[in-house]
């Protein structure tokens, strides 16, 4: 049972677009949400989170907005820069944390020069 | 801040041998640490929760005797894989979890990962 989804395997996006990567997830119990980044053969670097008592987390180039309703939340990148291209994750876990990481699928982001 | 090494980066090694791969949070202590396993084109496999201080919890099909874990001390946790087989091989991660705070002023925990350990057994 995949309790965290990311439906796209891949996405395109035009360098200096905006880039929005997609997440579902299906356990309610999940309160705390993160999106790390990956590239082969490294391991994956935190990027950002949000808890649920937030719909909206902000850094930088990255805001991560949380539907708690729809139980999904998306990934903004803007402007793209093609060192973003990589795969992302997104994570959810349950008690702020401290449960175990639950991983997506992963979707490559290409950015296009 | 929040920086985990692993080492080595990455080992060959015979079929039957043993391999130990080390994990360290380097600025910050953790209590607990997790190792994963990575194939191809495949998401992040929770393979077992490292307790300083105490015994690891292994997650469902994962053999405790096959993948042995120490949590030595708040920086250190190890993963060696006993008698190695091809089947091994694979690219094993490691996290740290770190406590942080909010502006809410609840905590939470995130989960920092090292480069990981690309293992090949012949």
């Amino acid at each position: 049972d995949q309790q965290v989804k990311q439906n796209s395997p891949s996405l395109s996006v035009q360098e200096g677009r905006i880039s929005i990567l997609n997440c579902d997830y299906t356990n309610s119990m999940f309160d705390y949400f993160l999106w790390y980044k990956k590239y082969p053969a490294e391991g994956p670097t935190f990027l950002i989170s949000i808890s649920s008592i937030k719909d909206k987390n902000e850094d930088g180039r990255f805001t991560v907005f949380l539907n708690k309703s729809a139980k999904h939340l998306s990934l903004h990148i803007v402007p793209s820069q093609p060192g973003d291209s990589a795969v992302y994750f997104c994570a959810a876990s349950a008690t702020r944390g401290n449960e175990k990481l639950t991983f997506g699928t992963g979707t490559r982001l290409t950015i296009i020069p | 801040g929040a920086v985990v090494s692993q080492h080595p980066s990455w080992v060959i090694c015979k079929s039957g041998t043993s391999v130990k791969i080390e994990c360290r949070s380097l600025d910050f202590q953790a209590t607990t640490m997790f190792w994963y396993r990575q194939f191809p084109k495949q998401s992040l496999m929770l393979m077992a929760t490292s307790n300083e201080g105490s015994k690891a919890t292994y997650e469902q099909g994962v053999e405790k005797d096959k993948f042995l874990i120490n949590h030595a001390s708040l920086t250190l946790s190890t993963l060696t894989v006993t008698s190695a087989h091809p089947e091994d091989s694979s690219f094993y991660i490691c996290s740290a979890r770190r406590r942080t705070g909010t502006s809410a002023g609840t905590s939470t925990d995130t989960q920092y990962f090292g480069p990981g350990t690309r293992l090949t057994v012949l």
